[in-house]
């Protein structure tokens, strides 16, 4: 079945930029999203890609879509740390609604 | 953006009870909604998705008989834990779909924590 991977942690000091990375197997990809979660909240989403697309920039957030490799990432520029989360990325595959999540990656901003 | 709600957020029960959890399209009108479970430092899994009258379809290997769905409005979606296990407790996330969605986009609930004692 389709598999979504991430690291699991990242750390970073406050004002660098995060770059979030994340591999997904299933080539019929129409949608990749990125979304976030806070503690004890549920999900946010934060920005998506149409899988014809390589880049999306919105304010601090930066998304690269290489297709051929599979490989989605997740740039945050200024990392505040109100930006300490966990950062799922998920993929749609053609024709279904359903998301395959990744396990997340927990983003820990130090001051 | 569209507004997802659950209630209750949080709840605590002894074990053997059953326990309802209801998830809600504020401003929008939602076919399908989708029911995820998620364990501590785990992806959310999708346990089933839930289709406005009619019988929800589950993922393999949940059980419907112990998560029973139901869609009975296009805003209401509820799931019920029943006889509810402390290996049930979880975090339950809801998601519905606004629409047809330009990108399919799914709006979360804010999640209900479940824990059984």
């Amino acid at each position: 079945g389709e598999d979504v991977e991430q690291s699991l942690f990242l750390s970073v000091r406050e004002g660098d930029s995060s770059v979030i990375n994340c591999t997904y197997t299933d080539s019929s990809s129409t949608y990749l999203y990125w979304y976030k979660q806070e503690p004890g909240a549920g999900l946010q989403l934060l920005t998506y890609i149409f899988s014809n697309m390589d880049m999306k920039q919105d304010q601090r957030l930066t998304v690269l879509l290489n297709k051929k490799d599979k490989h989605l990432s997740l740039r945050i520029a200024d990392t505040q740390t109100g930006d300490s989360a966990i950062y799922f990325c998920a993929e749609k595959e053609a024709g279904s609604y359903q998301l395959t999540f990744g396990k997340g990656t927990k983003l820990s901003v130090i001051p | 953006g569209a507004v997802v709600s659950q209630h209750p957020s949080r709840v605590i029960c002894k074990s053997g009870t059953s326990v309802k959890i209801e998830c809600r399209s504020l401003d929008f009108q939602a076919t399908t909604m989708f029911w995820y479970r998620q364990f501590p430092k785990q992806s959310l899994m999708l346990m089933a998705t839930s289709n406005e009258g009619s019988k929800a379809t589950y993922e393999q290997g949940v059980e419907k008989d112990k998560f029973l769905i139901n869609h009975a409005s296009l805003t209401l979606s509820t799931l019920t834990v029943t006889s509810a296990h402390p290996e049930d407790s979880s975090f339950y996330i809801c998601s519905a779909r606004e629409g047809v969605g330009l990108a399919g986009e799914l709006f979360f609930g804010e999640g209900s924590r479940l824990t059984v004692l």
